[in-house]
């Protein structure tokens, strides 16, 4: 696709319900992004894919938080146990690649999650 | 620790005023700069970024100046107009040393009426 896609738009869910968030990256970018926004608050990294190296995840909020990226294009960052406070868009970027300088990030249109 | 810190929102301007929006940085290595824009809807995107100290960004009549000794990239418009109305996010990236994680400072809500 043109550019960052994630399912589902909105999602709803009851506290202690688990949820899945899926993103799809640019074609051929190798680098992807979870980001969380809550109502008021910056952009909260989550966890950081790069190719076929082990995932950045010192952003993860606790261990109820967990994402994975098959086959180096699609991610799902996977909520066990939702709690109110996990509420938030979540936003998926992707990348065209790492390296000594600085790439320009595409986001996605968010997630976003309402636990009741 | 990177840290990024703009001013607090929300900015109400009136059109073809100018506009200034503060951000400063807190960086232990050569980190390269951006300002995203987030319009009403739609995801965020990016405005403008700068690499090195004393670059100059710009894009749609908006401009940040990279200023190492002040640890600064305000970002300006000389004549802001109602499509302009977003919130606005400085963030850096201060790779290799920390690998690819951005720092994205907290927005600030920019309306611009008529």
């Amino acid at each position: 696709g043109a550019g960052v896609s994630q399912s589902p738009s909105n999602k709803v869910t009851e506290k202690g319900k688990d949820v899945e968030l899926r993103c799809d990256p640019i074609s051929g970018h190798t680098a992807l992004y979870w980001y969380r926004q809550s109502l008021g608050q910056g952009l909260e990294f989550l966890i950081y894919f790069q190719g076929n190296s082990a995932p950045d995840k010192s952003g993860l909020p606790s261990d109820r938080f967990s994402a994975e990226r098959t086959g180096g294009s699609v991610s799902t960052l996977t909520i066990q146990r939702t709690q109110q406070e996990d509420s938030a868009v979540y936003l998926c970027a992707s990348s065209r690649q790492s390296g000594p300088l600085s790439y320009e990030q595409y986001f996605g249109p968010g997630t976003r999650l309402t636990v009741t | 620790g990177n840290s990024v810190t703009q001013m607090e929102g929300p900015v109400t301007l009136s059109e073809e005023a100018f506009l200034t929006i503060n951000c400063t940085y807190t960086a232990t290595g050569y980190p390269s700069l951006f300002w995203y824009v987030q319009y009403p809807g739609e995801g965020l995107q990016l405005l403008l970024k700068a690499t090195k100290a004393d670059d100059k960004g710009s894009n749609k009549g908006f401009e940040a100046t990279y200023r190492k000794e002040t640890t600064s990239f305000h970002l300006e418009k000389g004549s802001v107009q109602v499509s302009d109305s977003a919130v606005y996010f400085c963030a850096l990236s201060d790779r290799p040393r920390t690998g690819n994680q951005f720092y994205f400072g907290t927005g600030t809500s920019l309306t611009v009426i008529p």
